[in-house]
């Protein structure tokens, strides 16, 4: 019944490694985000999907993959994790057109050692 | 990045109206002002939005002034769950850019 579910919901890694957090949504939504949330809790756009395409990707490393395989997921791949890119994570979904509101997933709080 | 102006904190009694400002001077006019909250480390949850009339639904209501440069989020009789970081936002309905300051943190203390 979860409207917008992240996996995983802990994810602690080493330096260097590389790691995926996967997003999905069941609300039909055709519009999807990330968003870093850092330790001064500012919430930060990273990406914007509409339907499978690239809306606005903001200044965000390249190491920063999101993959959108349909409108209902939008993961988020990572490589060569640094110790910056500990944060917490959040996906959401709206739709563009209509009652735009925006539904959010629990987090992912990713700890890079 | 945002295009809105809050206060970092606010307290507030229990079963009080909680009046959360907002400022969104440069606001053009197709936007619109969304309010989301986020309770502790949950992810943002949406509360209301509205275009130049007020709104009000089960959780608040709105109060967008006649310039639309600013807003009031009101929630009507908080209470200890209403504790939470307040975000005010402004954005083209169709736009897919929602960007969040650095909102307001409310405390509802007993």
């Amino acid at each position: 019944d979860t409207a917008v579910s992240q996996t995983p919901k802990y994810l602690v890694t080493q330096m260097g490694n590389d790691k995926s957090i996967k997003c999905e949504q069941n609300l039909g939504h055709d519009t999807m985000y990330w968003y870093k949330q850092d330790s001064k809790k500012f919430l930060k756009i990273m990406f914007s999907y509409n339907n499978k395409e690239l809306i606005i990707n903001e200044t965000v490393p390249n190491r920063f993959s999101p993959k959108s395989p349909d409108k209902a997921h939008l993961n988020l791949h990572i490589n060569s994790l640094e110790l910056g890119d500990s944060a917490v994570y959040f996906c959401a979904s709206s739709h563009s057109t209509g009652n735009t509101e925006a539904f959010f997933g629990q987090g992912t709080r990713l700890t890079v050692v | 990045d945002a295009k809105t102006t809050q206060p970092p904190s606010m307290d507030c009694a229990e079963g009080r109206a909680a009046n959360l400002p907002c400022n969104h001077s440069t606001i053009s006019g197709n936007e619109y002002v969304y309010w989301y909250r986020q309770i502790h480390s949950q992810g943002p949850q949406y509360i209301i939005h509205g275009l130049k009339n007020n709104e009000t639904n089960e959780m608040a209501s709105l109060i967008i002034t006649e310039d639309r440069k600013s807003s009031t989020l009101i929630l009507p009789h908080a209470t200890l769950r209403d504790t939470a970081v307040y975000y005010c936002i402004v954005r083209v309905a169709s736009n897919n850019d929602m960007r969040f300051g650095a909102g307001t943190r409310l405390t509802v203390k007993p």
